[in-house]
């Protein structure tokens, strides 16, 4: 299918190690976003990025999370130093552009374990 | 404080019922949506509004927006197991690009 996909769909770490989360959207969708979502929650703001404009990073909750975005395709959730409060859902999703009228299409989401 | 507040947290019904969740806020919003969840899965969109008081119908499903735009209704006709999911709504300010969401509301329905 030509929907937004995401790997792992499950990852297992350690406390303290780095994790990377990948998103691939779809293609042609200009707007690119990822949330947080604990079991059961709303999702959780944590960044986007627009075409080659400067991405919003205002949702992220530490300097241990940082994103890019490459070609403006591509883009990977790094997490450095994972923590057990980092555990939930990473939901990437984009749009054709970024606006509060305009559909986002949802992966299926890394479900991110710390032990 | 969440933004959005949405109630019931959970509810539990037997098919063929009827159901109303609601997405409150103090802030007024430019344009709310409603998507729902399955496990495993990411949300998905039904419907968009962004006119207060608007009414929009998808087969038994109508959304409203309140008139001064702070707050919205899903109800539900004749619930059927396949309805079963996490209800979000999603609302941003202004021009703002980023959507914020509420808690959501776990809707099961029993057969």
């Amino acid at each position: 299918g030509a929907g937004v996909s995401q790997s792992p769909s499950n990852k297992v770490t350690e406390k303290g190690k780095d994790v990377e989360l990948r998103c691939d959207p779809i293609s042609g969708h200009t707007a690119l976003y990822w949330y947080r979502q604990s079991l059961g929650q709303g999702l959780e703001f944590l960044i986007y990025f627009q075409g080659n404009s400067a991405p919003d990073k205002s949702g992220l909750p530490s300097d241990r999370f940082s994103a890019e975005r490459t070609g403006g395709s591509v883009s990977t959730l790094t997490i450095q130093r994972t923590q057990q409060e980092d555990s939930a859902v990473y939901l990437c999703a984009s749009s054709i552009f970024a606006g509060s009228y305009n559909e986002q299409f949802f992966g299926p989401g890394t479900r991110l374990t710390v032990l | 404080t969440q933004l959005l507040e949405q109630s019931p947290q959970f509810l539990s019904i037997q098919e063929g019922e009827n159901l109303t969740v609601y997405c409150n806020s103090s802030s007024v919003f430019s344009s709310l949506q409603w998507y729902r969840q399955e496990p495993g899965e990411g949300p998905v969109l039904l419907v968009t509004v962004v006119t207060g008081g608007e009414v929009k119908k998808l087969k038994r499903l109508t959304f409203q927006f309140g008139d001064a735009r702070k707050d919205s209704s899903l109800h539900i006709t004749a619930a059927q197991p396949g309805d079963t999911g996490l209800y979000l709504c999603a609302a941003a300010r202004g021009s703002a690009r980023q959507l914020t969401f509420g808690s959501g509301t776990q809707l099961t329905v029993l057969p």
